[in-house]
């Protein structure tokens, strides 16, 4: 069965650093890969897909990265702020699979 | 912007209660999900849907059925409620089996007392 890893599992940082939050996948056979925030007792606000022909994506602060060959996507936050606090979480789809299968987040606490 | 809703934000019920919980998208999506979220315990998928009237079980589907009779909208039911069904309750939906992203409603509290 895929697992889908999240390291760290919690992080607190001061505001204005650069931050990488990591997921790592077992299955090769990636199709693509969806990151996630969640403020607490909210639902999941989707940032970034990346498919599997492409190596990054960004948007705005946000990077994202894949990495098949290593199993790995990283997710680059630039100058973190306080209103980044919040869960982050990666979810895995293979290839011609419906169901995403979910690392279980890091949550990050930036300190103004 | 696709958007998902879901028919309230916090729930109390009592045992025994039969719950329905719906979710409703308004972008012509055909897979719509029903997942709980505990702490410790991640996103669990309880059913998934890939067309009206299509249904599959996921993960944890025991205690729970569903209903997707119009392509937006994807009912979970509580036949009988239990304590240790008190979660939060996420509904997502995504356009079509492969390269689309999932989109997540804002998320239901439910306590069974």
């Amino acid at each position: 069965k895929q697992e889908v890893t999240q390291i760290p599992a919690a992080l607190s940082v001061p505001e204005g650093e650069n931050l990488v939050l990591n997921c790592s996948f077992t299955d090769s056979a990636i199709y693509n890969l969806q990151w996630f925030r969640q403020d607490p007792g909210k639902g999941l606000t989707s940032l970034l897909l990346i498919q599997s022909s492409q190596r990054e994506q960004t948007s705005g602060r946000l990077n994202a990265s894949l990495d098949k060959s290593s199993g790995r996507s990283t997710l680059y936050i630039a100058a973190s702020q306080p209103g980044d606090s919040a869960t982050y979480l990666c979810a895995f789809r293979s290839g011609g699979s419906y169901i995403p299968t979910f690392g279980r987040g890091t949550s990050l606490i930036v300190h103004p | 912007d696709v958007k998902v809703t879901q028919s309230s934000r916090y729930l109390v019920k009592r045992t025994g209660e039969k719950v329905f919980l719906e979710c409703v998208q308004d972008m012509d999506h055909e897979n719509m999900f029903w997942y709980r979220q505990d702490p410790g315990l991640g996103l669990r998928l309880i059913y998934f849907s890939y067309d009206v009237k299509m249904k599959e079980k996921g993960d944890i589907p025991e205690g729970y059925s569903v209903s997707r009779e119009k392509k937006e909208r994807f009912s979970l039911i509580l036949e009988s409620a239990s304590t240790n069904q008190t979660s939060m309750y996420l509904c997502a939906s995504s356009l079509g089996r492969q390269a689309y992203e999932q989109y997540f409603g804002p998320g239901t509290r439910l306590t069974v007392t």
